[in-house]
Order: structure tokens, then C-alpha cells, then sequence
């Protein structure tokens, strides 16, 4: 079956460096992929998007890769802040407009 | 702009009893769709609506239904609750045109089945 899986460790970096996000699928080639932040108690909120012919995407400190000879995706957040503390989530679609969602990745920053 | 609502925010049933979760999105969004969030499962869909009176099973539909009211109100029906539909429900909204795919969530309605 088609799957999105993402580190379920917790990754826990110092102020000011980048965090990198890793999301991989299995079983299927995704059109696109989707990067969402969680904050606990919250929704979730979409941040990017990134379609399979683009290499790499970027918003503010945001960067996203799209690998499809690795099937992974990569989300860095460069010059880190305490307050990008959050569970980040990867998801892609599976067909009409239904999309599945990797367990996301928790990130912690320390001042 | 309220986005999108859900009620409650948070309930207790026993085994047995029936509820309803309610959702409501002000983007005039053509999709809408039920997610269960569970401890290291992520999210996981339960159903969806691409557009104003259609419905369709997800992932996991067992024990729920739904309903799309209108446009802006998609509700998720516990006949019968039982203790593994305890979960974090979501509910979320997408424009539902090609090129446009992200969603809209709410908050979060947090059921717990005794």
C-alpha cells in the first residue's frame, strides 16, 4: 500500500542552525508533496507545497527537495528559532483529491 | 474569516452512545474531509466530499458516517461508540480544484470512549 513514513524520533537541534526533515514514500510516485506544521492542541497548518518536477522550493527560511530517484523529500528550516518548535508533517495525494499523512516529525529548538 | 470550526472541542461517551461531530468552513471550498489523529499514526482519513453532495469512504470509515448538509457543513455521525474511537477528530477543507491541494484544518475535537 501507499505510504508516507517520517522519523518518529524527535530531532532536537540549538538556535540559529538548520533543521532537516526527512519524508519518505514507498509503493507509489506522488504528483506532489506537502509539508504542514502542528502545534500540540492544534490543527494542522499547510506551509508548502512541492510538485514532482521541482527540484527544490523555498518560502522565508523554509526549503523543500523533491527527490523522486530517492523517493524522499527533504524540509530544512535554516537559522532556527525556539518558536519553529513543532511537529512537522508530510503528506501526498492518493488519488482524486484524498491525501495520506506520514506520523510527522517532532522538532525542538533551544535557545 | 473564521475558516474552519468544529464542535465540540472536547466530549466523553460511553460505549454505546451515539454523537455528532459538526464542522463548518467559511472559504466556500468544495472539499471537505473527517481525519482521526492517533499517537504515532498520524492522520488518518476517515471520509471526504469533493464537492456538494457526494461523500466517500477513506481509510478507516468503519463505525462512522457522514453527511454533507450544504456547501459549508460536513458532519461525522458515531452510531454506537466504542472505546477504540477514542482520537483526536479533524476537520478540514480544500479548495478542490485541480492545481490547488492544500487544506484548511480545524481545530480539533478530542473524544474520549469509556
Amino acid at each position: 500500500s501507499q505510504k508516507i513514513e517520517q522519523n518518529s524520533e524527535a530531532l532536537n537541534i540549538q538556535e540559529g542552525k538548520t533543521a532537516t526533515l526527512t519524508c519518505n514514500y514507498t509503493n507509489y510516485s506522488p504528483a506532489y508533496l506537502q509539508w504542514y506544521r502542528q502545534d500540540p492542541g492544534r490543527g494542522p497548518v499547510f506551509l508548502l507545497l512541492i510538485r514532482e518536477n521541482e527540484k527544490e522550493k523555498r518560502k522565508e527560511r523554509l526549503k523543500v527537495t523533491f527527490d523522486t530517484t530517492l523517493k524522499q523529500s527533504l524540509f530544512h528550516i535554516t537559522a532556527s528559532q525556539p518558536a519553529d518548535s513543532a511537529t512537522y508533517l508530510c503528506a501526498g495525494p492518493t488519488g482524486g483529491f484524498k491525501t495520506i499523512f506520514g506520523a510527522g516529525t517532532r522538532l525542538f529548538v533551544k535557545a | 474569516n473564521a475558516g474552519v470550526t468544529q464542535t465540540p472541542k472536547f466530549q466523553v461517551l460511553k460505549t454505546g452512545q451515539s454523537m455528532t461531530l459538526q464542522c463548518a468552513q467559511d472559504m466556500n471550498h468544495n472539499s471537505m474531509y473527517w481525519y482521526r489523529q492517533d499517537p504515532g499514526m498520524g492522520l488518518r482519513l476517515i471520509y471526504y466530499s469533493a464537492s456538494e453532495g457526494t461523500t466517500d469512504k477513506g481509510e478507516v470509515p468503519n463505525g462512522y458516517n457522514v453527511s454533507r448538509l450544504n456547501k459549508r457543513e460536513f458532519s461525522l455521525r458515531l452510531e454506537s461508540a466504542a472505546p477504540s474511537q477514542t482520537s483526536v477528530y479533524f476537520c478540514a477543507s480544500s479548495p478542490g480544484e485541480t492545481g490547488t491541494y492544500e487544506q484548511y484544518f480545524g481545530p480539533g475535537t478530542r473524544l474520549t470512549v469509556t
